[in-house]
């Protein structure tokens, strides 16, 4: 156990619809990131947050948001959804924002599919 | 362009023999990290092993060991007598300097065979 926390598991929805995936850092840990893994992408990294603030935008689309809350807990918001949004999405958290040695920890996942 | 680069799709082993998993990598920031992760089945990332660009040795932990020439860009996977249970996905990653994020690679499917 990782000790970062997601929520739901698993999520089924269909598309133009809007979900929200949640993420619980480690504690302690100020830094959270979110990650797409899908079949023909692989693992992307979509957003980076550190201490409430947005620090790094990866290969996010303008549909998907997040945001860093006061108590540290972040959020993915997915909306007008479509097909190929179907993925697995991996919240992450670490202790600090920067260092090569600054190891991810990374949560169970949350698994999307879009019908 | 690709940072991260694992050519290897999937492999067999057979119990208690060791696997080496490639990993090659590119980047021109004088500082890095490299990572290996393991995906089971069930689906979470867990972390095996790290290792630093500037360190000297190669980094060990368990049954894995990385085996890192900075010359040739490479940082291969090995897991020494293999067991049932690390058949798995594995992941190769870089976190560079000037970076927040880690890079990815395609990864490697291993399966243990009794």
């Amino acid at each position: 156990d990782s000790g970062v926390t997601q929520t739901p598991k698993h999520l089924i929805t269909a598309t133009g619809q809007r979900v929200t995936l949640r993420c619980s850092p480690r504690s302690g840990d100020l830094s959270v990131y979110w990650y797409q893994q899908s079949l023909d992408q692989g693992l992307q990294f979509l957003i980076h947050y550190y201490n409430g603030e947005e620090r790094a935008k990866g290969n996010i689309l303008e549909r998907f948001s997040a945001q860093q809350f006061p108590d540290l807990h972040s959020e993915l918001n997915l909306s007008s959804l479509e097909l190929g949004d179907s993925a697995l999405y991996f919240c992450a958290s670490s202790s600090l924002d920067r260092g090569v040695d600054n190891e991810q920890f990374f949560g169970p996942g949350t698994r999307l599919t879009v019908l | 362009a690709q940072k991260i680069t694992q050519t290897q799709p999937g492999m067999f082993v057979q119990e208690k023999e060791a696997v080496t998993l490639d990993c090659t990598y590119d980047t021109s920031d004088p500082s890095y990290g490299l990572f290996w992760y393991k995906q089971p089945s069930s689906g979470e990332m867990i972390f095996l092993i790290y290792q630093g660009s500037y360190d000297q040795q190669n980094a060990t932990e368990g049954r894995y060991s990385l085996n890192f020439q900075k010359a040739r860009k490479s940082a291969n996977l090995v897991i020494s007598a293999s067991q049932l249970g690390d058949s798995a996905m594995y992941f190769c990653a870089m976190r560079e300097i000037s970076d927040y994020k880690l890079s990815f690679g395609a990864g490697t499917t291993v399966t243990v065979r009794a």
